[in-house]
């Protein structure tokens, strides 16, 4: 199967703007997926598709791609931002993820 | 509301089966439209698709747990099941179940997580 390479950690200063990306071939054929997780907790889905929010996540946050990386930006980071973040992605077996990348709120 | 909720042993031995099942609420897996499936995450790891299941019985595995993986769907009692034979203590984890969208492929709805270890 395919992979998603993640950076594993990136920090962003409280209210400034963060982007998060993902790399991998699949991402050229299909649109990532982005889950949020806090420690704990199962993930939660941010962002899908070409750039969609589900309900009751905040619009700081958006998605884009080029190529054969993804990305998920947070504008204006919040404290309860802090989390791991993994990118996801069909491939010709079914689906991958990435490493996820650790979010810390400075 | 959509809520799945895995159960099973928290503990297992090498060598033997792994089973869990996810109980679904709020959605009838017969309804169609959704993918029923299986994630883990190792500890302090990312995490790792292992496979889903439609209502029908079409299944699809993750290429490196194929040969000891099963996935089955229950309409009758609206719960899918995971077996993963031959366990090794590398197959510890947090073991969550998750609702795909047929159409888009994301996982909208997660059931909590539970760990299973394996050890003797």
């Amino acid at each position: 199967s395919s992979e998603l390479t993640q950076d594993p950690a990136v920090s962003v200063a409280l209210g400034q703007t963060v982007r998060i990306t993902c790399q991998g071939h699949s991402l050229r054929s299909y649109y990532a997926t982005w889950y949020q997780q806090k420690p704990g907790q199962a993930p939660v889905l941010v962002m899908y598709g070409k750039n969609y929010r589900p309900s009751g996540i905040p619009d700081r946050f958006s998605g884009s791609s080029s190529g054969s990386t993804a990305s998920l930006t947070i504008t204006g980071a919040q404290a309860e931002d802090e989390a791991d973040y993994h990118c996801n992605c069909r491939d010709g077996s079914g689906t991958v993820f990435g490493g996820g990348t650790k979010l810390t709120v400075l | 509301q959509v809520q799945l909720q895995e159960s099973g042993p928290g503990l297992v031995k090498p060598s033997q089966t792994l089973s869990l099942t996810c109980n679904v609420s709020g959605a009838s897996i017969s309804s169609g439209g959704y993918f029923w499936s299986w994630i883990r995450q190792h500890p302090g790891k990312g995490l790792e698709w292992i496979g889903y299941s439609d209502y029908t019985g079409i299944t699809y595995h993750n290429p490196s747990l194929r040969s000891r993986l099963s996935i089955s769907v229950d309409m009758s009692k609206n719960q899918f099941s995971l077996n993963l034979s031959s366990v090794t203590a590398a197959d510890t984890a947090v073991y969550y179940c998750a609702r795909v969208s047929s159409g888009s492929y994301y996982f909208d709805h997660w059931g909590q997580g539970t760990l299973v270890t394996v050890s003797s």
